[in-house]
């Protein structure tokens, strides 16, 4: 059983510039949830999708955008990419009706 | 807003200790805590699962406790081997699919 699967793996990007990351979500689940983590940090809560609409979303700029498409993967589209939106993406996908999440390896992304 | 914190940020032990590490939530109106292992560069990987209604929950040498009224969780692991050395991240959650509330870390070293 695939668990949640995140392309690409790493992405160098110059500032200015638009990316999207992808995930597909593990198999049975239906929510996909996006954060975004700095060196050091813990984990920040970018949004979460669910019927393919967003759910509930962080403190994050308009920038930052997603997707869910009808077979539950997911994209992350950041536009006019800054130095500071370098960080590793994780992708969380979790069922609606139970607990817990499960993450992907995430996407390391550089801005330069 | 909710708020978590992990002490210590490192910790460094010689292989065979038992070790405990601490995760603290300013809002005890959670749903759920989960403790998470990341390898450098890495995703998340879960470890265990505490719903709110429950105290602990073990798995293998891994123990988790949890105490909803003094906004306290401690994860317990048990003759640590140098395979453990990673970054151990506590995570909360409001309601069933709410987004995660992250720690910082402990960052752990096991010396063989």
């Amino acid at each position: 059983d695939a668990g949640v699967t995140q392309s690409p793996t790493h992405l160098i990007k110059t500032r200015g510039q638009q990316v999207t990351l992808r995930c597909s979500p593990k198999s049975g689940h239906d929510t996909v949830s996006w954060y975004q983590q700095a060196l050091g940090q813990g984990p920040q809560f970018i949004f979460q999708y669910y019927e393919e609409e967003e759910r509930q979303r962080g403190n994050f700029p308009d920038r930052f955008s997603g997707h869910q498409f009808p077979n539950y993967s997911s994209e992350l589209n950041v536009n006019a990419l800054l130095l500071g939106d370098s960080a590793l993406y994780l992708c969380a996908s979790s069922f609606s009706q139970e607990y817990g999440y499960t993450f992907g390896s995430g996407t390391r992304l550089t801005v330069v | 807003k909710q708020e978590v914190t992990q002490i210590p940020a490192a910790l460094s032990v010689p292989e065979g200790e038992n070790l405990v590490l601490n995760c603290s939530f300013t809002d005890s109106a959670i749903y759920n805590l989960q403790w998470f292992r990341q390898d450098p560069g890495k995703g998340l990987t879960s470890l265990l699962l505490i719903q709110s209604s429950q105290r602990e929950q073990t798995s293998g040498r891994l123990n988790a406790s949890l105490d909803k009224s003094s906004g306290r969780s401690t994860l317990y692991i048990a003759a640590s081997q140098p395979g453990d050395s990673a970054t151990y991240l506590c995570a909360v959650g409001d309601s069933g699919n709410t987004p995660l509330v992250f720690g910082k870390g402990t960052r752990l070293s096991v010396i063989a």
